[in-house]
């Protein structure tokens, strides 16, 4: 109940695609879903995230969609870019201060000039 | 742009020896945890921390580790016999608490031969 299954494990595009990146989540007290992205050697940045109340969030290029009846949530990056090259982790929390994130498995992700 | 700083980047240490990775928060939060990466595994959470106690812990987070902030400033994480398996990138997060942004640090390597 505690997982967060996170598909596909790597995927490659061609600048200018839409890479879409599936998460998905059983415990319903999961409140907060965010998204990082992790470049070789860095630690994990915070790119975007989501609550239950909304179906969908954009920021820049950035797209989250959320489903909750499907307990499903994706990323979107629109018109990619090499430099998106990176790997991507979705993670949730639920209620209460500290909320430790529960991880994904993490996309790498490779964009191609 | 303030951010999470950890020290040192890379340890390496012989099994059985006593490790204190450092971590260095964004000055106004409150929040704070250790998480860890073993190469190419998701992330984990270890250990939350709060008002100067643990909040929660995993069950990663045995009577081997412990986390203190000795002078207002630093946080850090101690192992103190470590094994073959502690070998991973270990980050340190921080929050306000305001929400639920975590900022990462960008890891301490630990080699455990």
């Amino acid at each position: 109940q505690q997982q967060v299954k996170q598909s596909p494990q790597s995927l490659i595009v061609q600048k200018g695609g839409i890479p879409i990146i599936n998460c998905a989540y059983e415990n319903t007290a999961f409140d907060y879903f965010p998204w990082y992205q992790q470049f070789p050697g860095k630690g994990p940045a915070l790119l975007i995230a989501i609550r239950p109340d909304v179906s969908e969030k954009k920021e820049g290029r950035f797209t989250i969609s959320f489903n909750k009846s499907a307990k499903q949530f994706s990323l979107h990056i629109m018109d990619s870019q090499p430099g998106d090259s990176a790997t991507y982790f979705c993670a949730a929390s639920k209620g209460g201060n500290n909320r430790k994130l529960i991880w994904g498995l993490g996309t790498s992700l490779a964009v191609n000039p | 742009e303030p951010e999470v700083t950890q020290t040192p980047s890379h340890q390496v240490t012989q099994m059985g020896q006593e490790v204190i990775l450092r971590c260095v928060p964004i000055s106004n939060h409150l929040y704070f945890y250790w998480y860890r990466q073993i190469l190419g595994q998701k992330v984990e959470f270890l250990v939350s921390f709060y008002n100067n106690e643990i909040s929660e812990k995993s069950e990663i987070f045995d009577d081997q580790f412990s986390v203190e902030r000795p002078d207002g400033s630093n946080f850090t994480l101690k192992i103190r016999s470590t094994k073959l398996e502690d070998s991973a990138m270990y980050f340190c997060a921080t929050g306000e608490g305001r929400g639920n942004e975590q900022f990462f640090g960008p890891g301490t390597r630990l080699t455990v031969l």
